[in-house]
């Protein structure tokens, strides 16, 4: 059973376009991640949310902790196709500290030119 | 700095055969992890390790041994290779909550 879920798990969108990717949960989480990861290399991180309700930016991409610190989202504007990639979340497994990492199935991003 | 190294980058079995996946970091990391990437179950992981001489299992552990003798290595050692394990795997280093991965390898067990 997957502690994070994401979805949608595949994306196909024209270059120009807004979209949003989610990740849910039925646990508290005390932080949650986001990784991009291109084929033929490991995950890079891209961000790190601690506190509920966050709100974080890099460039294109906003990143929002809910509330309850059990889900987050990814928003990217104006899609391009330098963006297509495996999104993955991740967050600490509460009950050992920060030493284990869970991470969600990802959400396939393809951006089309 | 070279980052998070690991090799083979590619690497085919036998059922049956033993291996080690190689893995070093220089960046004076205390933290090191395994993981594996299936299609459709993101990263798992396999085993982990909070400084030199200490290692702990992870969600998978099952078919893996790993060992830290030095802070910049932590080989991954199979045993006897299974097909359920053909897979990607890779290995980070992790400083405060920035983890750091390498660019994998990937393993076919035939």
């Amino acid at each position: 059973t997957q502690l994070l879920e994401q979805s949608p798990q595949f994306l196909s969108i024209q270059e120009g376009e807004n979209l949003t990717v989610y990740c849910n949960s039925s646990s508290v989480f005390s932080s949650l991640q986001w990784y991009r990861q291109e084929p033929g290399e490991g995950p890079v991180l891209l961000v790190t949310v601690v506190t509920g309700g966050e709100v974080k930016k890099l460039k294109r991409l906003t990143f929002q902790f809910g509330d309850a610190r059990k889900d987050s989202s990814l928003h990217i504007t104006a899609a391009q196709p330098g963006d297509t990639g495996l999104y993955l979340c991740a967050g600490p497994i509460s009950n050992f500290g920060n030493e284990k990492l869970t991470f969600g199935t990802g959400t396939r991003l393809t951006i089309i030119p | 700095n070279a980052g998070v190294t690991q090799t083979p980058k590619f690497q085919v079995l036998k059922t049956g055969q033993s291996m080690t996946l190689q893995c070093a970091q220089d960046m004076n990391h205390e933290y090191m992890s395994w993981y594996r990437q299936d299609p459709g179950m993101g990263l798992r992981l396999i085993h982990y390790s909070v400084g030199a001489g200490i290692t702990d299992q992870g969600e998978v552990p099952n078919g893996y041994n790993v060992s830290r003798s030095t802070t910049e290595d932590f080989p991954l050692r199979l045993l006897s290779a299974a097909p359920s394990q053909t897979s990607v795997y890779f290995c980070a280093s992790r400083l405060t909550d920035t983890q750091y991965f390498g660019p994998g390898t990937r393993l076919t067990v035939l």
